[in-house]
């Protein structure tokens, strides 16, 4: 089975500075992670993945996640954070064996003027 | 491309009657997923599509529930009948083969059930 958890409901970080979305993952083979970011009134966009290969990836908009195999995570990240990066995100983990994608409960980021 | 596209954007009925969503992928892709998403569940997968096939219905959360994906441009998703509970919105996504490809998501019904 595979899983995925995303620790906080919300975050909170002031314009400029650096943020950091909270995932850790579970899966019985290689794991493929994805972020997904969804704005209100929105479906879900593509941030960025990891396959394999270079553990930090980077993606769309800025953003970019450090994959973790010891620690089991992936966390997002941005170093300098914008008033409209404010949105709800979603970690996702896929078995690579495996086409269904697991998403997490997503976590709110409030970005503070 | 278009996207993933989606009809209604928004749906209001009574309950009892049946409801029916419509998706169109984006073309080229051969895998498709029927997502609803609630305050209280989060985002849940219904059913996935795998050239036309229906791979895992697991998530469909009941008999009134039923899809179809009769080509590789269409699906539906129907309830019937609908009861107030199914109020959420409904979201297809597609993506092209392999497990290490990105879903697109449409822009999702909202359905309310009165």
């Amino acid at each position: 089975a595979q899983s995925v958890a995303q620790p906080e409901d919300q975050v909170n970080v002031a314009e400029g500075n650096p943020l950091t979305v909270k995932c850790t993952y579970s899966v019985s083979g290689n794991p493929y992670l994805f972020w997904y970011v969804q704005y209100p009134n929105r479906g879900l966009q593509f941030l960025l993945k990891y396959i394999t290969g270079d553990n930090l990836v980077k993606g769309s908009y800025g953003f970019e996640a450090e994959f973790n195999k010891s620690q089991t995570s992936f966390h997002l990240k941005k170093p300098s954070a914008l008033v409209s990066d404010s949105a709800l995100y979603f970690c996702a983990v896929r078995d690579g064996g495996y086409q269904k994608v697991t998403f997490g409960i997503g976590t709110k980021l409030q970005v503070i003027p | 491309d278009a996207g993933v596209i989606q009809s209604p954007r928004h749906e209001v009925t009574e309950m009892g009657q049946e409801v029916t969503l419509r998706c169109k992928p984006i073309s080229g892709h051969n895998s498709l997923f029927w997502y609803r998403q609630t305050m209280m569940r989060g985002l849940e997968l219904l059913i996935y599509f795998n050239n036309n096939v229906p791979i895992d219905d697991s998530g469909m959360p009941e008999d009134r529930f039923s899809a179809k994906m009769p080509n590789a441009s269409f699906s539906t998703l129907k309830i019937q009948p609908s009861e107030p509970r199914d109020s959420a919105v409904y979201f297809c996504a597609s993506s092209g083969g392999g497990a290490a490809n990105e879903q697109y998501f449409g822009p999702g019904t909202r359905l309310t059930v009165t």
